[in-house]
Parts: structure tokens; sequence; C-alpha cells
């Protein structure tokens, strides 16, 4: 079945400093959803990608749907101490009923 | 007002105990879910229903029984829990079409869920 491979699992970064993570997939999706989380909170979307290729951005972040549909990119400029969280990227599934499928998360942590 | 409302926030239960957990959404959808989250664990989707039926199952303990009376509502029952019940369980809202597949998915903050 289709499954999520996000990286890196835990990122220490100082404040200031620029922040990649990825999401790679066996199988094509023809959405992505890029999701923070933070303690004891809901994940809060932050950007939905639609289109093969497309870079999207919101803020300091950007993201990009990969063109083979099978992987995408988050980018954080200048981290801040407010961007600690669980960073989730998610993805309809293509066929059958109407579930998500999730990534394990990647856990931000900023040092001020 | 947020998009999708769960109440209560945080509960503490003992094991022969019965609660309810309550989701709203505001959105218009036709979707809703419960997912539950453990420590250090991904997110597990628990039931999807689209409008008003349950679409999905996902080899849930019937300990956990899942009521939709509209589109709008969505409520979990919980009975005779397990201490390793205790997560945070997330509700979320979506719209589907008869076209293709979902758009983006709404949370709601959770229920924190204790079992004693």
């Amino acid at each position: 079945g289709q499954q999520l491979n996000q990286s890196p699992q835990s990122m220490f970064i100082q404040e200031g400093e620029d922040v990649s993570m990825n999401c790679t997939s066996s199988s094509i999706f023809n959405t992505w959803l890029w999701y923070k989380q933070e303690p004891g909170e809901g994940p809060v979307l932050l950007i939905a990608l639609y289109k093969a290729g497309e870079l999207t951005s919101n803020g300091r972040l950007t993201a990009q749907f990969g063109i083979t549909r099978k992987d995408s990119f988050l980018n954080i400029s200048a981290s801040i101490p407010s961007d600690v969280g669980i960073y989730f990227c998610a993805g309809p599934r293509i066929s059958g009923t109407y579930k998500y499928i999730f990534g394990t998360g990647t856990r931000l942590k900023v040092l001020a | 007002e947020t998009g999708v409302t769960q109440t209560p926030r945080h509960l503490v239960m003992g094991m022969t105990n019965k609660k309810s957990l309550k989701c709203e959404q505001h959105l218009g959808h036709n979707a809703m879910y419960w997912y539950k989250q453990s420590a250090k664990k991904p997110l597990e989707l628990m039931f999807v229903y689209n409008f008003k039926e349950q679409t999905e199952n996902n080899s849930v303990p019937s300990r956990f029984s899942p009521e939709c009376p509209n589109s709008s509502h969505l409520f979990l029952h919980l009975h005779t829990l397990q201490p390793e019940d205790s997560a945070l369980y997330l509700c979320a809202s979506s719209q589907q079409n008869s076209h293709g597949p979902n758009t983006e998915a709404f949370f709601g903050q959770g229920t924190r869920l204790t079992v004693v």
C-alpha cells in the first residue's frame, strides 16, 4: 500500500538557520499536504500542493510538489523559536475510500 | 471560531467508565475522521464517515464506537478502555467530490485522553 517516508526524523538547529525536510513515496500522489503540530494540539495545515512541479510559499515556508509525483519538500527560511513542532507530510490515497496517508513526521527544535 | 471543534480538550477516565468525545465541523464538509495519536507514533486512522456513512473501520476494538448523526457532528463513544488507549484523539474533516480523491483535511485541537 501507499506509504510516506519522511526525513529527517528530527532536527536541532540554531535560530536563523534554514531548514529542509522531505517526504517520499513508492507510489504517486495527486495532492501533497504539509502540516505542523505543536505539543498537545492538532495538526495545522501549512501548505497544499496540487500539481507536479508546483512551488508554493506561505510566509517563510516553501513547499514543492516533486515532478515524479512521488516526493515533496518543505523548506523553512530564517527559523525562529516558534517554528518548533512536528511537521507532517500527507496525501490522499489515490484509490479506494477517503483516507489520508501521513508521514512519520520531522521533529524540529530551534535553539535560540 | 475554529473550523473543527473538539470537546473535551482533556479527559481522565477509569477503565469501567463510559464517556464520549465530540467533534463538530463548521466548514460544510461531507467527510469526517477519527485519528489516534500515541506518543512517538504516527497518526493512526480509526474511522471514516462520508455523507454520514461509515466507509472505513481500521480494525478498531469494539470498545470504541463512533456515531455520525449528521455531516457536521461526529462522536466517539468510549467504554471499558485500557490504559494503553491513553492518547491524543484527533478529529478531522474534508470535502469529498465524485471526481476524485480528497482535498485538504482540517483537524480539531484533539482530546487528550488518559485512562487510569
